[in-house]
């Protein structure tokens, strides 16, 4: 079946020390998001890549980058953790836009990679 | 800025009671507007989506949702609930470059 894959399910980190996660697909989708999504609380958009053009939300710390080698990869890099950086992380994809304008495919989502931090 | 509200934190529904569960949004163009479900340590599901035409949709798992645009809502209905729909659901809408954003989330639990 064509999916959304994040690795590791779980991952642990010292504070301060750097961190990557990963997210790949099988769906051939153009749009690639990274999101956080902090206990009993919302998903909240870090970043989104359009093919390889890259979109941040003005909000994100610098703290956080992201790396798309290829359409199918998609890197979360966290530079120097802080205790709160510890959340779930979602990655998501959608589809191609149409006609010019983002056709407002649904994003597909993956079982995310908890993060903590020691 | 677009906005979602989801007025209720919790809800605790009987098996086999009827469900739903509330959306408002704010938006000032034709909402593109979602229904995501999440169990527990699980990223999110689509349940149904509207983008334009028929104002009921239909969803999985016996799911729908009605799009009323007088009163800016999305409500998400199910006409029996099974012990298995117990999670928590997000309202979300799309805006401009496709970013979603979602309403806090209803916990679901369902008592036999």
């Amino acid at each position: 079946d064509a999916m959304v894959i994040q690795n590791p399910r779980y991952q642990v980190t010292q504070f301060g020390k750097p961190v990557t996660l990963s997210c790949s697909q099988t769906l051939n989708h153009n749009v690639m998001y990274w999101y956080q999504q902090k206990s009993s609380q919302a998903p909240k958009l870090l970043f989104h890549y359009y093919d390889k053009d890259f979109n941040n939300e003005a909000d994100t710390p610098d703290n956080f980058q992201s790396r798309r080698p290829n359409t199918s990869f998609c890197f979360l890099d966290i530079r120097s953790p802080g205790l709160g950086d510890a959340a779930m992380y979602l990655c998501a994809t959608s589809g191609p836009r149409t006609g010019g304008t983002y056709s407002n495919q649904p994003q597909h989502f993956g079982d995310g990679t908890r993060l903590s931090i020691l | 800025a677009q906005s979602v509200t989801q007025p209720d934190i919790h809800i605790t529904v009987s098996e086999g009671a009827s469900l739903e569960l509330r959306c408002n949004y704010s938006y000032g163009a034709t909402p593109y507007l979602f229904w995501y479900v999440q169990s527990p340590g699980q990223g999110l599901q689509l349940l149904l989506k509207y983008f334009s035409g028929d104002t009921l949709v239909q969803g999985i798992k016996g799911f729908e949702a009605e799009f009323k645009r007088s009163q800016s809502s999305f409500n998400l209905r199910k006409p029996s609930v099974h012990w298995s729909d117990a999670a928590e659901y997000f309202c979300a809408v799309a805006e401009y470059g496709n970013k979603l954003v979602f309403g806090a989330g209803t916990i679901l639990r369902v008592k036999s």
